[in-house]
């Protein structure tokens, strides 16, 4: 059964149009993170969840922001995506108590 | 910031062969993690390593932790074509009440049969 579940899997959205981007885990982890990954490219942080302490990197654009409403869901939100914000992104979760991560499946962003 | 030096950026390899990469940081890193991902798919975590030194299996999988705690290898044995793909190493500190998990950037296996 999955445990970190990413929706959509596939999101089409115009220039300049938010979109919403949805994470939700079952394994009741502390940590969530939000990763951007770019063709053959690695992850690259955005920013990411301690429960309910929001950690951004220094060189995570202010278009993206991101909620979490409770300890199971995590939202990125983009405000104004651009062409170059088509990417792979990933949601991962990980625990106090142990530190290895989990991914979820990823949600491809196509920018028309 | 922390980053992660990984290599071979790319291998190609016959079906049967060994495998060995590797990741070195001139950070110290608490856990390193060894991740696979196929096109279109998430990561895949492999093994954890926690302590310098530490060495683990998983099947055919085996990485070692090495002792200064800035650098792992992962090595493949007896490599088979669906070990095709992206492997990538991660390594992860945890600092007062904050986690960063910080990727290399990636080694791409190609097996022939």
């Amino acid at each position: 059964d999955a445990m970190v579940i990413q929706n959509p899997r596939y999101q089409v959205t115009q220039f300049g149009k938010p979109v919403t981007l949805s994470c939700s885990q079952t394994l009741n982890h502390n940590v969530m993170y939000w990763y951007q990954q770019k063709s053959s490219q690695a992850p690259k942080l955005l920013f990411h969840y301690y429960d309910k302490d929001f950690n951004n990197e220094a060189d995570t654009p202010d278009n993206f922001q991101s909620r979490r409403p409770n300890t199971s869901f995590c939202f990125l939100d983009i405000r104004s995506p651009g062409l170059g914000d088509a990417a792979m992104y990933l949601c991962a979760t990980s625990s106090r108590g142990r530190t290895e991560a989990f991914f979820g499946q990823g949600t491809r962003l196509t920018v028309v | 910031g922390q980053q992660l030096n990984q290599s071979p950026q790319s291998m190609f390899i016959q079906e049967g062969e060994d495998v060995s990469m590797n990741c070195t940081s001139s950070s110290i890193f608490n856990t390193w993690l060894w991740y696979k991902q196929d096109p279109g798919e998430g990561p895949v975590l492999l093994i954890a390593l926690y302590k310098a030194g530490e060495l683990t299996s998983n099947g055919r999988l085996t990485a070692q932790f090495g002792i200064t705690r800035k650098d792992s290898f992962l090595n493949i044995s007896a490599s088979i074509p669906s070990d095709v793909g992206i492997y990538f190493c991660a390594g992860l500190n945890y600092g007062g009440s904050q986690g960063n998990l910080i990727f290399g950037k990636g080694t791409k296996l190609s097996v022939k049969p």
